[in-house]
């Protein structure tokens, strides 16, 4: 069963504090991505990978970095989280970089930052 | 930059009646590919229809869609609204290195 996981689905955490949102794909994808979804926004690419240690900057990428040590594996990772960035956060992936015949999303982590 | 524009946040539609969404685009790509994705309550987004080819209607679940790249819009059109499909929906347009580019989406809301 093809699937994305996202961990932890809900997060709660103090301005400051550092956070780390994990994602797996079951589906050796070679792209992922991560976006934050806030109303009136949509969807936002905050960072893309190719591939393992092969990431670029998406539209907002600033207050993130991210890490692919494993294909299957894709972190988002905030430093010192501030308040703005309270969200909910989609990681996803496709097959390559040139099929994106459709984008196979997570449930999403909905964060909170207090 | 590219961009991608839904005009209507909220669109409330009876149960039956036909329903429209509207997605406009600007783009600097000469290969486009435009995607209507629909994200339940509590749900993922999920792709609901694919088009690349200009003037071509493509079609899926009810739903309609027909790339029109001399007027940049890519509508989401259905005859009969069901109360199933209250969601949100997303245009987005891929041009290139894999980029997925979203509109603001739209929230459907079909009523009894």
């Amino acid at each position: 069963d093809m699937k994305v996981t996202q961990m932890p689905r809900y997060l709660i955490k103090r301005m400051g504090e550092n956070v780390l949102l994990e994602c797996g794909q079951d589906m050796s994808h070679e792209t992922m991505y991560w976006y934050r979804q806030d109303p009136g926004l949509g969807l936002q690419l905050i960072y893309i990978s190719y591939d393992v240690d092969s990431n670029s900057e998406g539209d907002i990428p600033k207050g993130y970095r991210v890490s692919r040590k494993k294909r299957e594996h894709f972190s988002l990772i905030l430093d010192s989280a501030k308040t703005n960035q309270t969200s909910v956060y989609f990681c996803a992936s496709s097959l390559s970089l040139f099929s994106n015949e459709r984008l196979f999303f997570g449930h999403g982590t909905k964060l909170s930052v207090l | 930059g590219d961009s991608v524009t839904q005009t209507e946040g909220l669109v409330t539609v009876t149960e039956g009646l036909p329903v429209k969404l509207n997605c406009t685009y600007q783009t600097t790509y000469l290969t486009i590919a435009f995607f209507w994705y629909v994200q339940y309550l509590n749900e993922a987004p999920q792709v609901l229809l694919k088009s690349s080819t200009d003037n071509k209607r493509t079609e899926h679940q009810g739903f309609h869609a027909t790339l029109h790249k001399s007027s940049s819009s890519f509508h989401l059109q259905k005859s009969s609204a069901q109360l199933s499909d209250s969601a949100l929906y997303y245009c987005a347009l891929e041009g290139g290195s894999a980029k997925l580019i979203f509109g603001e989406g739209t929230k459907l809301t079909v009523s009894s």
